[in-house]
């Protein structure tokens, strides 16, 4: 089992629509988790951390379940500018990377 | 955030040629960074850790004697891909993680570098 799993995707929306992404890790004692997003040739730049209590900025969710180990990003009133592949990271203590989810936001 | 900063950014070379790649962190000292290579619609795999003072940590089925890093001081780490073959094409990306006294509200963040593209001939 990979150690974090993402739904491959892709995602193509039109503008405004409502996205969820999925991600599970396999182990249990990983100590934090983020969502990173990465422009086609570019870094990964950190989205959003997710906390326990879930947490939210602006249109964009997040969610963890630890006993489940799933976590979860929801973006509402998808933009153009949302186009980007969105990667699930666990830190194990090292990070370690979902494959990630390609999203299309179409006019 | 922090800034890591990677030089080049973009790197053509002959086959058998040695590639060097700087990471900086460089408003910070890092005493961990990190080496990922990325090939095309894929995700970044995890090369090794980079400690500060000491030999680097590989990840299985990486050669650290194709692959040498050095982290010679905390904002410095370079990746020397030695005897550089097409294969080795790929998006290198380094990373930096803020130390516990770090940056305020950093704490366990990895910042990254642009990457690297390295295309061997």
């Amino acid at each position: 089992r990979k150690e974090v799993e993402q739904d491959p995707g892709p995602f193509n929306v039109p503008e405004g629509a409502t996205v969820a992404f999925n991600c599970t890790y396999s182990n249990s004692a990983s100590q934090s988790f983020f969502w990173y997003r990465q422009d086609c040739r570019k870094e990964p730049k950190l989205l959003m951390s997710v906390y326990s209590s879930g947490n939210e900025d602006g249109r964009f969710t997040a969610q963890l379940n630890r006993a489940s180990q799933y976590i979860s990003l929801l973006i509402r009133d998808s933009k153009l500018s949302d186009s980007a592949t969105y990667l699930c990271v666990v830190n194990i203590p090292d990070m370690r990377f979902g494959a990630g989810t390609r999203l299309t936001v179409k006019p | 955030g922090a800034v890591v900063s990677q030089h080049p950014s973009w790197v053509i070379c002959k086959s058998g040629t040695s590639v060097k790649i700087e990471c900086r962190s460089l408003d910070f000292q890092a005493t961990t960074m990190f080496w990922y290579r990325q090939f095309p619609k894929q995700s970044l795999m995890l090369m090794a850790t980079s400690n500060e003072g000491s030999k680097a940590t590989y990840e299985q089925g990486v050669e650290k004697d194709k692959f040498l890093i050095n982290h010679a001081s905390l904002t410095l780490s370079t990746l020397t891909v030695t005897s550089a073959h097409p294969e080795d094409s790929s998006f290198y990306i380094c990373s930096a993680r803020v130390p516990p006294a770090g940056l305020a509200g950093s704490y366990n963040e990895q910042f990254f570098g642009p990457g690297t593209r390295l295309t061997v001939l």
